[in-house]
C-alpha cells in the first residue's frame, strides 16, 4: 500500500515555466513532508520540507504548498531552469518514526 | 568532507551469489538505513539501525541480510534467496533515528544480476 502518492511520473516544462508536482497521503498523524531531488546517477538530497503548521514554504525558486484538510502537498518550481531537470520525491513522517515513505518519483525534464 | 561513501558504484552478480555493498558515513550520524529503488516504485525500506548492534527490517527486508559493528559501516549483503535482486540500492544515514531528521544519501549502489 503506498503510503504517499505522487503525480505525474514526468512532467516536460519550459524554460521560465512553473513546474508542478502534487502529493497525498492517507496517514494524518504525518508531521513531516520533505522533498527530495535526484540527478541521474547520484542519491536523492533534501531540497526543502514542511510541517503542516504552516500552508506555505518558500526557498528560493521552490515553494511547498500544504493542504492539511485535504491531505495533500505540492512542490512548486518558479522560473524552471534546464538545472532542475531531475527525479523530484516526496515523502511523508511522523516524528519518532524510523522511515520516509517516499512517493513514486516525478521526472522532470525542463526545456532550454 | 563528510558525506556517505557506497562502494561499488556498479556490482555484477551471478545467480545464487550472495554480494555485499558497502556504505561507510563521517557524519557521526546514530541512525543508518538501506533502500531499493526501482523504476516507477519510489524507494523502499530494507533494514534500518539506530544504534550500533541493533538493527530492523524494514518493508522489503527479505532476502537481504545487514550489520552494524560500527558507527560508521552499516554493509548489506543481498543473499541468494533475494529472487530479483537487480535495483539501485541506497544507504542514508541521519542524526537521530527519528524519520523528522533530514536523511542524507549516497551515491548509490546499482547491482544487476547476469
Amino acid at each position: 500500500q503506498q503510503q504517499v502518492k505522487q503525480s505525474p511520473q514526468s512532467l516536460i516544462v519550459q524554460k521560465g515555466g512553473i513546474s508542478i508536482i502534487n502529493c497525498a497521503y492517507e496517514n494524518t498523524a504525518f508531521d513531516y513532508f520533505p522533498w527530495y531531488q535526484q540527478f541521474p546517477g547520484k542519491g536523492p538530497a533534501l531540497l526543502i520540507a514542511i510541517r503542516p503548521d504552516v500552508s506555505e514554504k518558500k526557498e528560493g525558486r521552490f515553494t511547498i504548498s500544504f493542504n492539511k484538510s485535504a491531505k495533500q502537498f505540492s512542490l512548486h518550481i518558479m522560473d524552471s531552469q534546464p538545472g532542475d531537470s531531475a527525479t523530484y520525491f516526496c515523502a511523508a513522517t511522523l516524528t519518532g518514526a524510523n522511515n520516509l515513505f517516499f512517493g513514486t518519483g516525478t521526472r522532470l525534464t525542463v526545456i532550454p | 568532507d563528510g558525506g556517505i561513501t557506497q562502494s561499488p558504484k556498479y556490482l555484477f552478480r551471478k545467480e545464487g551469489q550472495n554480494v555485499t555493498l558497502s556504505c561507510e558515513q563521517n557524519l557521526n550520524h546514530d541512525a543508518m538505513y538501506w533502500y531499493r529503488q526501482d523504476p516507477g516504485q519510489g524507494l523502499r525500506l530494507i533494514y534500518y539501525s539506530q544504534i550500533v548492534n541493533d538493527f530492523q527490517k524494514g518493508d522489503i527486508a527479505e532476502g537481504y541480510s545487514v550489520s552494524r559493528e560500527k558507527k560508521e559501516s552499516f554493509p548489506l549483503t543481498v543473499t541468494s534467496a533475494q529472487k530479483n535482486p537487480t535495483a539501485f540500492y541506497l544507504c542514508a544515514s541521519s542524526i537521530s533515528g527519528t524519520g523528522s531528521a533530514e536523511a542524507f544519501f549516497g551515491q548509490g549502489t546499482r547491482l544487476t544480476v547476469v
